[in-house]
Parts: C-alpha cells; structure tokens; sequence
C-alpha cells in the first residue's frame, strides 16, 4: 500500500537553530499538509498546499514557518529559528482530492533544546 | 476558526463493553472524518461521513454523522483490546481536529 515517508524520524536541534522537515507524499496526491502534536495533545493543523501554494493556514504558522515542494516529490517544512515550544510531533499528509481521506506519514518528532 | 469538540477525553472500559465518542462542532460541516492513532503512532484514515443522517459501518465499528452535519459519533461494539488508541474526528475543509478520546481496554 502506498505511504508517506517522512525523514528524518527523529531530530533534535538547539534553540534558535533552522530545521527543514522532509515528507515524500504519495506520488499521485494533488493536496499535501502539515500536522503537528505536541506530545499527549491533539493534532493541530498548520498548513495545506495545493497547486504548489499555500491553500490555508492555520495561526500557529507564522512567519518562522515556511513550506516548499523543490520538486515533484518532496514536500518540505523549514522552521527558521526554532523556540523550545516548537518541540513535537510533526506529521506530513497527503490526499488524492478533496473527497478522499488522508494518508499521514509518521511522523518527525522534533526535540527543540 | 471552526473548531470540533470531542468527549469523552478519556474511556475505560473492560474487553467486551460498549465505547462511543462524540464529536460536535459549533457550524455546519461538509463532511467528518474518523481516525485512530495507536499509542506511539500515526493518525490512520478510518471513514469519511458527507450526507447528513448518514451511517456506515465497518465491522464492530458504526459511523454516524447528525442529520444537521454538525455533530457525528463512532461506537464500537464489544471491544477488544485491539480497538486500544485515541480516536480523532476531523471536520470542513481544513480539517480541523478534535482532541481525540484515548479508549483503554482491560483485558
């Protein structure tokens, strides 16, 4: 069964550090998000992408966030100067439209120091 | 923002009982998704809910979204302690999540 793979599955970075989290989607995906838990929360939506811009965004993503797709596969999340706060779970997914369900990846866990 | 409760937050229960969780939300949503997370894991795709009154059933699991599309629920018949996991709904188009209902399963 298709999957989204996201990498690195672990990252630990020091504060005030930038890190760019990857996600593949599932090749034949048009939409692509961003999810992140913090850990024993619920997840929290940061940003859709469609048609190779930003779709939606929720108020968690300012402007230290960023997301990028370099090239048709990869999906990217760039967090510029990281706070102990960003620390948790980030969960790349992606659908093939807008009626169908979502595939998460599994997920970076982002250990902000 | 639109925002979807859930309750309960927390459900234990012993193998072979009942669970349900509740989802509301405060507007008319276009369609409701169901998800389990397994402890440690990742969110999975469980149902999509579009019409109002609508019921599906997969399995021990049935699927109920309200006739106002504002709230929807998903019980599970006679668990067993391989439904164990935190079940999220998710509604609209941005795909708001609920808190989620972390079910345990005593054996």
């Amino acid at each position: 069964e298709p999957e989204v793979t996201q990498t690195p599955s672990h990252q630990v970075t020091q504060m005030g550090q930038e890190v760019i989290l990857r996600c593949v989607p599932i090749s034949n995906h048009l939409y692509f998000y961003w999810y992140r838990q913090i850990l024993g929360q619920k997840v929290e939506f940061l940003v859709s992408f469609y048609n190779n811009e930003i779709s939606e965004k929720s108020e968690i993503f300012d402007d230290q966030f960023s997301v990028e797709r370099p090239d048709g596969s990869n999906f990217t999340l760039k967090i510029r100067s990281t706070k102990l706060e960003d620390s948790a779970m980030y969960f790349c997914a992606s659908r093939e439209d807008r009626a169908g369900g979502y595939t998460f990846g599994s997920g970076t866990r982002l250990t902000v120091v | 923002g639109q925002q979807v409760m859930q309750i309960p937050q927390y459900q234990h229960v012993q193998e072979g009982e009942d669970f349900t969780t509740y989802c509301n939300s405060s507007t008319t949503l276009s369609n409701i998704q169901w998800y389990k997370q397994r402890p440690g894991g990742h969110p999975v795709f469980l149902i999509q809910l579009v019409k109002s009154g609508e019921v599906k059933k997969q399995k021990r699991l049935t699927f109920q979204f309200g006739e106002a599309k504002k709230n929807s629920s998903l019980h599970i018949t006679a668990t067993q302690t391989t439904d164990v996991g935190t079940y999220f709904c998710a509604g609209g188009n941005d795909m708001r999540f609920g808190a989620g209902t972390r079910l345990t399963v005593k054996p």
